[in-house]
């Protein structure tokens, strides 16, 4: 059974810092790989997808990259803003399928 | 725009009650998915459906059911309300992004408690 494990569960950084969240999943059997934010409240935002034959997507100040090898994907975070604190969730699917599974995410808060 | 939305956005209900809650999308997704999301739990699959007429059982099944009558829209259906069923339910469909390659969006969610 897929286990997605995000670490650290929260984080808390001075706004301008550079940052680094962290997913792993225990089978690297993988199709693709779906980085989302949440926003207290609210529903899911999806951030990047990245197919399982890629490394890494960009999208303006985030990075996201994908070793499926060894299990890992690193969403980077470049001159972080209060306006991104939220949690962040990481989620896989397996071949074959549509279905996501989550790892519990990580809560970012950017001090001003 | 198109959008997913999910009605209605908080609900009480009592034990043992029945309870549907709506979701309903216009982007003519042919898939969609309910998630609860506990403490603790993260986000977990309930039911999901890849076309009208077509469902599937989840990770957490027990006590949910879903119908597909058309595209836009599928109804999660709590049988006898518990207790334990109290959470943040989220409806999703899926966008074939390329090749193999599809993304899920999410709609806003939608606060169940049962008492």
């Amino acid at each position: 059974k897929q286990e997605v494990t995000q670490i650290p569960a929260a984080l808390s950084v001075p706004e301008g810092e550079n940052l680094v969240l962290n997913c792993s999943f225990t089978d690297s059997a993988i199709y693709n790989l779906q980085w989302f934010r949440q926003d207290p409240g609210k529903g899911l935002t999806s951030l990047l997808l990245i197919q399982s034959s890629q490394r890494e997507q960009t999208s303006g100040r985030l990075n996201a990259s994908l070793d499926k090898s060894s299990g890992r994907s690193t969403l980077y975070i470049a001159a972080s803003q209060p306006g991104d604190s939220a949690t962040y969730l990481c989620a896989v699917t397996q071949g074959g399928s549509e279905k996501l599974v989550f790892g519990k995410g990580t809560k970012l808060t950017v001090n001003p | 725009d198109a959008e997913i939305t999910q009605s209605p956005r908080h609900k009480i209900t009592e034990t043992g009650r029945q309870v549907t809650l709506a979701c309903h999308q216009t982007w003519n997704h042919n898939n969609m998915f309910w998630y609860r999301q506990d403490l603790g739990h993260g986000l977990r699959l309930i039911h999901y459906s890849y076309g009208v007429h077509d469902t599937n059982k989840g990770e957490v099944s027990d006590g949910y059911s879903v119908s597909r009558s058309n595209t836009e829209d599928l109804p999660l259906t709590l049988e006898s309300a518990a207790s334990s069923q109290t959470s943040v339910y989220f409806c999703a469909s899926s966008y074939l992004a390329g090749v193999g390659l599809y993304e899920q969006y999410f709609g806003p969610g939608t606060r169940l408690t049962v008492t």
